[in-house]
């Protein structure tokens, strides 16, 4: 079975442009989350997508915007990049019970110039 | 909200010694906790998780971890470390399994 596979792996913007992440999760998995890491903020959690709707936002500026199609992948936007946005942007895949744990793919690392 | 609080952002063993990676939550309710590694420039790999299943859980890489609800800890341990444990621990928990608050990581370095 296929892991969580995220493209771009890296990415390189300029200040003011926007950025469309992608994230295709585990065949089966339906439940989407997205991550920001970086050395001074930790992981931080961004929103959770389950079955094409949003069930759970962490504390991100309206600038950060996601979604999910019918086939469970996603995609997370940054829009008016700003030099802090820059980070690794993991994604996880489950299939969205309490207790299973998620699993990672090997993350989007954003770079803002 | 659920917090977790990892105690030590860096610690050094030799290699054949005790790991202990500390985790201790805040919750009114016993939690889904977990522990996940991250090896440089990779995500995040699931060692292990605590579902109120056993308190002992036993992950995989011969890592394992108690949870202690008088305590509020969930510490990671393994008998003997090896060179190739040399990563940054996550300790994170969550009220549904895709939506996790995690510390901010220890990193061990095993020295031969």
């Amino acid at each position: 079975k296929a892991g969580v596979t995220q493209t771009p792996r890296y990415l390189i913007k300029t200040r003011g442009q926007q950025v469309t992440l992608s994230c295709s999760p585990i065949s089966g998995h339906r439940s989407v989350s997205w991550y920001q890491q970086t050395p001074g903020q930790g992981l931080q959690f961004l929103f959770e997508y389950f079955s094409e709707t949003q069930r759970n936002k962490g504390n991100f500026p309206g600038r950060f915007s996601g979604r999910q199609f019918s086939n469970s992948r996603s995609e997370m936007n940054v829009s008016t990049l700003e030099l802090g946005d820059s980070a690794l942007y993991l994604c996880a895949s489950s299939l969205g019970q309490q207790g299973i744990g998620a699993f990672f793919g090997q993350g989007t690392r954003l770079t803002v110039v | 909200a659920q917090s977790v609080t990892q105690l030590g952002s860096h610690v050094s063993v030799s290699e054949g010694a005790l790991v202990l990676l500390r985790c201790n939550y805040s919750s009114s309710v016993p939690p889904y906790l977990f522990w996940y590694v991250q090896y440089p420039n990779q995500g995040l790999q699931l060692l292990l998780k605590y579902t109120s299943a056993a308190t002992l859980v036993k992950g995989i890489n011969g890592f394992e971890a108690e949870f202690k609800k008088s305590e509020t800890s969930f510490h990671l341990t393994k008998p003997s470390a090896h060179m190739s444990d040399a990563a940054e621990y996550f300790c994170a928990v969550s009220d549904r399994d895709n939506d996790m608050r995690f510390g901010a990581g220890t990193r061990l370095t095993v020295k031969p």
